[in-house]
């Protein structure tokens, strides 16, 4: 199986900050990394799809870089919707897994 | 707007089974790859098996960790998903999210999901 390596696991930032999390994997994925967004209480949503295409209704300040084992996912301007926790997952092989997350909250 | 609709959640002991369901509408739903995915309580995202459309082959495959016990199914009449879950321990205790694969390319993503069903397990 491939493992998903995220970093940091936890984060506190700003409104209007810009911020990087990072995403590794124990082999490569070539391109086929995404990104999802999870609200308290509610079921992920995804953001980045193929490492950085943006899905349709998410904010441009989203964005996705990497190819490889080293992807990042990088919100330009923090919004206060923002604060929530974020997951990569891989569909280069099944089993399909997700990094551990990355929660983001209020400094 | 898509909609997919878990039911079936609720307590169960261990070693017990419980069905989920899972109502698909505003889509096509014999066309799409389905997927269930959990989430323990307080811990993250765990994908559990996804069925193909029949189109496509309808393959199965699962993860590890249910393989042999629990069993996915569809019935494109109804439009519905189906997550059987056998020999059930405590570590499936987690809701699970159904979610329909979004397709682009070679790329593969969880497109649309449900609102999840809460399963514990406990004696």
């Amino acid at each position: 199986d491939i493992q998903m390596t995220q970093s940091p696991s936890s984060l506190s930032a700003s409104v209007g900050d810009r911020v990087t999390i990072t995403c590794r994997a124990s082999q490569t994925v070539s391109n086929l990394l995404n990104w999802y967004q999870q609200r308290p209480g509610k079921a992920p949503k995804v953001l980045i799809y193929a490492a950085s295409s943006l899905q349709s209704g998410v904010p441009s300040r989203f964005s996705g870089s990497g190819s490889g084992t080293d992807f990042t996912l990088t919100i330009s301007s923090l919004q206060p919707e923002d604060f929530a926790t974020y997951y990569c997952q891989q569909s280069y092989s099944i089993p399909w897994t997700f990094g551990q997350g990355t929660k983001l909250d209020i400094k | 707007e898509v909609q997919l609709v878990e039911s079936g959640g609720g307590l169960v002991k261990p070693g017990g089974s419980l069905r989920l369901s899972c109502a698909a509408s505003r889509f096509p739903f014999s066309n799409a790859w389905m997927s269930w995915v959990r989430q323990a309580p307080g811990k993250g995202l765990e994908w559990v098996g996804r069925i193909k459309s029949k189109a496509d082959g309808g393959a199965i495959d699962y993860a590890t960790p249910v393989k042999g016990r629990f069993t996915i199914s569809r019935d494109d009449s109804k439009n519905t998903l189906y997550l059987q879950m056998n020999s059930l321990s405590t570590e499936d205790t987690a809701v699970y999210y159904c979610t329909a694969e979004g397709v682009v390319g070679t790329s593969v993503f969880f497109h649309y999901w449900g609102q999840g069903a809460l399963v514990i397990v406990s004696s």
